[in-house]
């Protein structure tokens, strides 16, 4: 168990319609990273938080977006759903800036209709 | 920008027998390096890292890794491979200042054979 908790674990729904998953980082770490995790793309970066404010921002479509509540939880809204949006995507969190050690959530597997 | 590249997608190996999954990094200043292992229906947990200190880094279950700036390499290994160790492993690699953000590889799915 990593500590980080991420719901659903599973979520279906249709094309055009908005989800949001849901992250609790490890307690005490105040970074969280979302990536996705398809077959087709591998391991892709999305948004990375820091203590509340938006970090860096890789391949996130305009249609996706986050953010990270006082709380230090995060929550990934995905838009507009299209078939190839259908992926695992995870929470990741961090017990310091630079460490690069990253505790994973088990994910949270996306399937668009 | 810093990548990885991981060499072969698919690796098997026989219980017993040396594991062996490579990985090279495209960097021009000298990179954080990473391995990860994936079990079915996990998250990703980290292997061992790299970070200057020692180009033979040993991490956990008996994986080590070695760093080569002459080849560009970071390749994992393991003299002994458990069943237990089948699972999808992924080199990554981070900028000084990019916080913990990394930068995966393709992933290579390990498969031990009893």
């Amino acid at each position: 168990d990593s500590g980080v908790t991420q719901t659903p674990k599973h979520l279906i729904t249709a094309t055009g319609q908005r989800v949001t998953l849901r992250c609790s980082p490890r307690s005490g770490d105040l970074s969280v990273y979302w990536y996705q995790q398809s077959l087709d793309q591998g391991l892709q970066f999305l948004i990375q938080y820091y203590n509340g404010e938006e970090r860096a921002k890789g391949n996130i479509l305009e249609r996706f977006s986050a953010q990270q509540f006082p709380d230090l939880h995060s929550e990934l809204n995905l838009s507009s759903l299209e078939l190839g949006d259908s992926a695992l995507y995870f929470c990741a969190s961090s017990p310091g800036w630079g460490t690069g050690e990253l505790f994973f959530g088990e994910g949270s597997r996306l399937t668009v209709l | 920008a810093q990548s990885v590249t991981q060499l072969g997608s698919h690796v098997s190996v026989s219980e017993g027998a040396l594991v062996l999954l490579r990985c090279n990094y495209s960097s021009s200043v000298p990179p954080y390096l990473f391995w990860y292992v994936q079990y079915p229906n996990q998250g990703l947990q980290l292997l061992l890292k790299y970070t200057s200190a020692a180009t033979l880094v040993k991490g956990i279950n008996g994986f080590e890794a070695e760093f080569k700036k002459s080849e560009t390499s970071f390749h994992l290994t393991k003299p002994s491979a458990h069943m237990r160790d089948a699972a999808e492993y992924f080199c990554a690699v981070k900028r000084e200042t990019s916080g913990s953000r990394l930068t995966f590889g393709e992933g290579t799915q390990l498969t031990v054979n009893p």
